[in-house]
C-alpha cells in the first residue's frame, strides 16, 4: 500500500463549479498534510497545509482533514480555467522525516 | 524574495555519464530538499539537509547518487554513473525552520539519459 493515495483522474468540472480532490493517507502517526499545485511542465506550488481536524480556508480553497478516517481533501469553489493543473497531496509521514506525495489528480476546469 | 534557483534547466547525458545539479534556497532558509519526479508521478523526496547535516536521505541510491550542502546554503546533487531510468526531473526546495514542510520549489532540472 502506498503512503499517499489520490485518484489519478483526470477530473473535469465545468467553469464556476466546485472541483474535489481527495487524498488519503496509510500511517495513522501523521500530522503535517499539504496540497500543491502543478501546471504542466512546472514545478509545485504550495496551495494549503493543514494540520488539525476540520476545515481551513483560504479564499477559494478549502481543505479538510479527518484524521480518524485517514483522509484529506481539497475542495475548489468557483472553478476557473486557470485552475486546471495537477493537484498533489503530500503528507509528513510517522514522527520522523520521511515525506511523501500521492501522484497527483489532474484537474481540467472547462470553459 | 528571491526564489529557489537551480541549474541547469535541461541536462542531456549518456548512460554511464556523471552529471551534476546546483540549488540555492530561498534566503534564511535552512532545510533544504531534493526530489526526482519522474512522469507522471509525484515528487519522490530523495534528501533532506538541515542546514550543513542530512536528516534524511533513506531514499537516495546511494551507490549512485551523492549530494552535499556545505555551509548550510547551495546544494549540489551528482548522480555518477548515470542509468536511463534517472531520466527525470530533478526539483530543489526549502523551507523555513518555523514552517518545515511547507516547501518552496525551484524550477527544477529535466534530465534526459540516452
Amino acid at each position: 500500500q502506498k503512503e499517499v493515495e489520490q485518484n489519478s483522474g483526470p477530473l473535469s468540472v465545468p467553469e464556476g463549479a466546485i472541483a474535489s480532490l481527495n487524498c488519503t493517507y496509510s500511517d495513522r502517526v501523521s500530522q503535517s498534510f499539504f496540497w500543491y499545485r502543478q501546471y504542466s511542465g512546472k514545478s509545485p506550488e504550495l496551495i494549503m497545509s493543514i494540520y488539525s481536524n476540520g476545515d481551513k480556508e483560504d479564499g477559494r480553497f478549502t481543505a479538510q482533514l479527518n484524521k480518524a478516517s485517514q483522509y484529506v481533501s481539497l475542495l475548489i469553489r468557483d472553478s476557473q480555467p486557470s485552475d486546471s493543473a495537477t493537484y498533489l497531496c503530500a503528507v509528513k509521514v510517522g514522527t520522523g522525516n520521511q515525506f511523501y506525495f500521492g501522484t497527483g489528480t489532474s484537474l481540467t476546469v472547462i470553459p | 524574495e528571491a526564489g529557489v534557483a537551480q541549474s541547469p534547466r535541461y541536462k542531456i547525458i549518456e548512460k554511464r555519464q556523471s552529471v551534476a545539479f546546483w540549488c540555492n534556497p530561498i534566503s534564511g532558509h535552512a532545510t533544504l530538499y531534493w526530489y526526482q519526479q519522474i512522469l507522471g508521478q509525484g515528487p519522490k523526496l530523495l534528501i533532506q539537509f538541515q542546514n550543513n547535516g542530512v536528516v534524511d536521505d533513506s531514499q537516495l541510491p546511494k551507490d549512485r547518487f551523492s549530494a552535499e550542502r556545505l555551509k548550510g546554503v547551495d546544494s549540489t546533487l551528482k548522480i555518477q554513473p548515470a542509468k536511463l531510468e534517472d531520466s527525470a526531473v530533478y526539483l530543489c526546495a526549502s523551507s523555513s525552520s518555523g514552517r518545515l514542510y511547507e516547501q518552496y520549489f525551484g524550477p527544477g532540472t529535466r534530465l534526459t539519459v540516452t
